[in-house]
């Protein structure tokens, strides 16, 4: 089974602080995800990678950057965090381009006060 | 814009209590409509991939069907560890990625 592994279930900040967020995933995939998850909003894409280095915005990227320097591993930058970006953050992969299935990380329950 | 939109936001059965949740879509040349299952605190676990029209799927007491214009998930029979946000999605404009509709919380009382 494909497994997706976030680095912390949860995470206290404090306003203005850089905030790593780090995935892994075990099975070669070539493309990953990070979400954000908030009540009454769903799931939005923050940002995504289909290769080493390679990036592209989602929906809602405004805050944060991304790196990818090994295929398996994705990170999610919050520059300096506001208190507007405490959410779940899911990571997900999925196996080729073109819109697959994606597997999810049990997420991290970030909360910036 | 490409839309998933899932009907109704909550949905309380009785144990035994059959009844279908919604997702309509207006993505334009669907390539796949998804769903998924996500238990509190937990990130969404993959049910069910269709394709075409007419296609179902189904997995112990969960059922998708697709049309053209929105997909069911038929649940029969359900148990109380059926009890979860169900999440539909499809592929958005761009190559990749997957756009959610906001789901539906189901709660399944004993």
């Amino acid at each position: 089974d494909v497994k997706v592994t976030q680095s912390s279930r949860y995470l206290v900040k404090r306003t203005g602080e850089k905030v790593f967020l780090e995935c892994v995933q075990d099975m070669d995939h070539e493309n990953m995800f990070w979400y954000r998850q908030d009540p009454g909003l769903g799931l939005r894409l923050i940002y995504f990678s289909y290769d080493v280095k390679m990036k592209e915005k989602g929906d809602i990227p405004e805050g944060y950057s991304v790196s990818r320097e090994k295929k398996e591993r994705f990170s999610l930058i919050l520059e300096s965090a506001s208190t507007n970006q405490t959410s779940m953050y899911l990571c997900a992969s999925s196996l080729r381009r073109g819109g697959e299935k994606l597997f999810f990380g049990s997420g991290t329950q970030l909360s910036v006060l | 814009e490409d839309q998933v939109t899932q009907s109704p936001e909550a949905l309380r059965l009785q144990e035994g209590e059959s009844s279908s949740l919604n997702c309509s879509y207006t993505v334009s040349g669907l390539r796949g409509l998804f769903w998924y299952r996500q238990d509190p605190g937990k990130g969404p676990e993959f049910l069910f991939t269709l394709y075409s029209a007419g296609e179902e799927k189904e997995k112990e007491r969960l059922k998708a069907t697709l049309t053209k214009k929105e997909s069911f998930l038929h649940i029969t029979a359900p148990k109380p560890e059926d009890s979860a946000t169900y999440l539909c999605a499809a592929p958005g404009r761009g190559a990749d990625g997957l756009t959610f509709g906001k789901g539906t919380h189901l709660i399944i009382q004993p």
